[in-house]
């Protein structure tokens, strides 16, 4: 039973660009959350996705945006990219309104 | 919204001692508090987690304990080993759906 998949693993890119990053859930989980993760910092949620909507936000602009499709997998996009978004992206699943969140290894992404 | 302090940011401890780190939780309406490890290059694992009806739960060296009153959980890892050296990062859940608020993380390094 494969875990919470994310790709790519690492990305760079350059201000003002846009990037797409993509999480397969864990087997039987059908909640997706995206968090941010900075050098040194616990993980920031940025928004999560049940029955392909939207449920809650963080604190994050508009400029961060996200899907979930019918096979519950998800995308977050970000478009005109700041050097501060440099970060680790976190995926993490779970079933329904469960408690037990299981994330991914992070996509690693570097803006220049 | 929840804010979660962490303490200490760094600990060290000697193989076989106990290392404890205590977090603290401002939202009285956080119900799910739980408890991962973060080794270099990877996602947050969950380790352990208590809800806010318990006051303590164990898991072979691991435990959690929970202060309701005070607003403070804190783990509590026995017999520490090499491999128990990563960060650790104290959640608390402010609503029923699996938003999570993180703390800022303990580096705990055990040296033989």
């Amino acid at each position: 039973d494969a875990g919470v998949t994310q790709s790519p693993t690492h990305l760079i890119k350059t201000r003002g660009q846009q990037v797409t990053l993509r999480c397969s859930p864990k087997s039987g989980h059908d909640t997706v959350s995206w968090y941010q993760q900075a050098l040194g910092q616990g993980p920031q949620f940025i928004f999560q996705y049940y029955e392909e909507e939207e449920r809650q936000r963080g604190n994050f602009p508009d400029r961060f945006s996200g899907h979930q499709f019918p096979n519950y997998s998800s995308e977050l996009n970000v478009n005109a990219l700041l050097l501060g978004d440099s970060a680790l992206y976190l995926c993490a699943t779970g079933p329904g309104h469960g408690e037990k969140l299981f994330f991914g290894s992070g996509t690693q992404l570097s803006v220049l | 919204g929840e804010n979660v302090e962490q303490h200490p940011s760094t600990l060290s401890v000697q193989e076989g001692d106990s290392a404890v780190i205590k977090c603290t939780y401002s939202d009285s309406a956080s119900n799910y508090f739980p408890w991962y490890k973060q080794e270099l290059g990877k996602g947050p694992q969950l380790i352990i987690d208590i809800r806010s009806n318990v006051g303590e739960k164990k898991d072979q060296r691991i435990a959690v304990t929970l202060n309701k009153t005070a607003k403070h959980f804190s783990l509590h890892i026995t017999e520490t080993q090499p491999e128990d050296s990563a960060v650790y990062f104290c959640a608390a859940r402010p609503d029923s759906w699996g938003k999570l608020q993180f703390g800022a993380g303990t580096q705990v390094v055990v040296t033989p």
